[in-house]
């Protein structure tokens, strides 16, 4: 299946501080996705983003699919922001590959 | 339903129990996703239903896992014979209609400890 990398692994922020979390990933894909998984668990989807850029409020997301990877953005970072960021990628059908994810805690 | 169901929100066992993990998806989704998440990783492909068919069980780590759905609505997910390493997270999510560009909403999973 598709390898798919996630750095940093964690990621410690002052509220209002901006960030960047990368994905890389082994293949050609034609799905990808990120994810929020909040403290409790459930997990969010924050974007479909196969490749081009998406924002929404202080999320945006970039995915360079030639270049075999994808950015999220966090813009002034706020506590509900805290959780793990999984990016998840398919070769275009159902199935998606996850990254062990990023491990984002922002402090107030 | 609003959102993606699972229950029971937790399940304790004892090793060698069958449990039984359910899942009710969002109305009117027809794809359902399995997936599982061990503590500190990223999560693992189980098994995709098209209705109530599972064209794709290759994610499934044993025999003693199977799954089933009735009526392109709920599914069951059963473990036989409980292990250990069968501690998990175990997560369901739904789609529309199971195509590449849809996004997947997940429920809030099953905490499951075998002891």
């Amino acid at each position: 299946g598709i390898q798919v990398e996630q750095s940093p692994p964690d990621l410690i922020l002052q509220e209002g501080a901006n960030s960047t979390l990368r994905c890389n990933f082994s293949d050609s894909v034609n799905n990808l996705q990120w994810f929020h998984q909040n403290p409790w668990g459930q997990l969010i989807n924050l974007f479909y983003i196969p490749s081009g850029t998406k924002q929404n409020g202080r999320l945006s997301a970039t995915t360079v699919a030639t270049e075999r990877y994808s950015l999220l953005y966090i813009s002034s970072s706020q506590t509900t922001d805290s959780g793990v960021y999984f990016c998840a990628v398919g070769p275009g059908d159902y199935k998606l590959s996850f990254g062990a994810g990023t491990t984002v805690t922002v402090r107030a | 339903g609003a959102g993606v169901s699972q229950s029971p929100s937790n399940k304790v066992t004892e090793k060698g129990k069958d449990v039984e993990l359910r899942c009710d998806p969002i109305s009117g989704h027809t794809a359902l996703y399995w997936y599982r998440q061990s503590l500190g990783q990223g999560l693992e492909f189980l098994i995709y239903f098209q209705g109530n068919s599972a064209p794709d069980k290759s994610g499934l780590p044993s025999d003693r896992f199977s799954a089933e759905r009735t009526g392109g609505s709920v599914s069951t997910l059963t473990i036989q014979r409980t292990q250990q390493e069968d501690s998990a997270v175990y997560l369901c999510a739904s789609s529309l209609l199971g195509r590449t560009n849809e996004k997947l909403f997940f429920g809030s999973g099953t905490q499951l400890s075998v002891l």
